[in-house]
């Protein structure tokens, strides 16, 4: 069974302050790894798609960086707003199917 | 474009009572899956279609069964529903196969088993 790990499970930061978290996934047949951010009540929605070794994806305030050899992501977000709150999942792509972590869920507090 | 469209949105079931939920895609999507999630658990793969006319367990199939009717819709069965069922499900598409490109998630169907 393919583990894919995230850490922290949660996270409260004050507005303003940036943040990161991290995803833990098989360095081995690596194909692509995904992040998601998933707002409470709603589906999740796609932030970014990495496949490359070195990658970073950057999307407004959040980016990604990507070490396949390593099997790691990080997400960063920097000058954390209240409308960042939401559980980021990510999700290592195995063949035919996604393998998701169990998510970091982010409060920011004004 | 209504994307990914599930049915029902809530649903109350008794323990041995059997339904349907409904998944459809307009988005001409390959592939199609279906999750449940749970507190502290993420989300784990309960049955996914590659494509049309295919289906393979996931993670958790026990329990469940699955329909790919056609390309834009994937129907997920509970025959007898047991409390453990109690969960939040939701299906997925993705235009390639495997969903290397990403999934479009539907809102999700909130089952209570009683």
């Amino acid at each position: 069974i393919l583990n894919v790990e995230q850490s922290p499970q949660s996270l409260h930061v004050q507005e303003g302050d940036s943040t990161n978290f991290t995803c833990s996934f098989p360095s081995s047949n690596f194909y692509a790894l995904h992040w998601y951010r998933w707002e409470t009540a709603k589906s999740p929605e796609a932030l970014f798609v990495m496949t490359l070794n070195g990658d970073e994806k950057k999307k407004g305030r959040i980016s990604a960086t990507l070490n396949t050899k390593e099997g790691y992501s990080y997400l960063y977000i920097k000058g954390s707003q209240p409308e960042d709150s939401a559980t980021y999942l990510c999700a290592f792509y195995n063949t035919d199917k996604l393998i998701f972590g169990t998510g970091t869920r982010l409060q920011v507090f004004p | 474009n209504a994307g990914v469209t599930q049915t029902p949105k809530f649903q109350v079931l008794k323990t041995g009572q059997s339904m349907t939920l409904q998944c459809a895609q307009d988005m001409n999507h390959n592939s199609m899956y279906w999750y449940r999630q749970d507190p502290g658990m993420g989300l784990r793969l309960i049955y996914y279609s590659a494509s049309e006319g295919t289906t393979d367990k996931g993670e958790v199939p026990n329990g469940y069964n699955v329909s790919r009717l056609n390309k834009r819709e994937f129907s997920l069965r509970l025959e007898s529903a047991a409390p453990s069922q109690t969960s939040v499900y939701f299906c997925a598409s993705s235009v390639l196969t495997g969903g290397a490109d990403g999934y479009t998630f539907g809102s999700g169907t909130r089952l209570t088993v009683v």
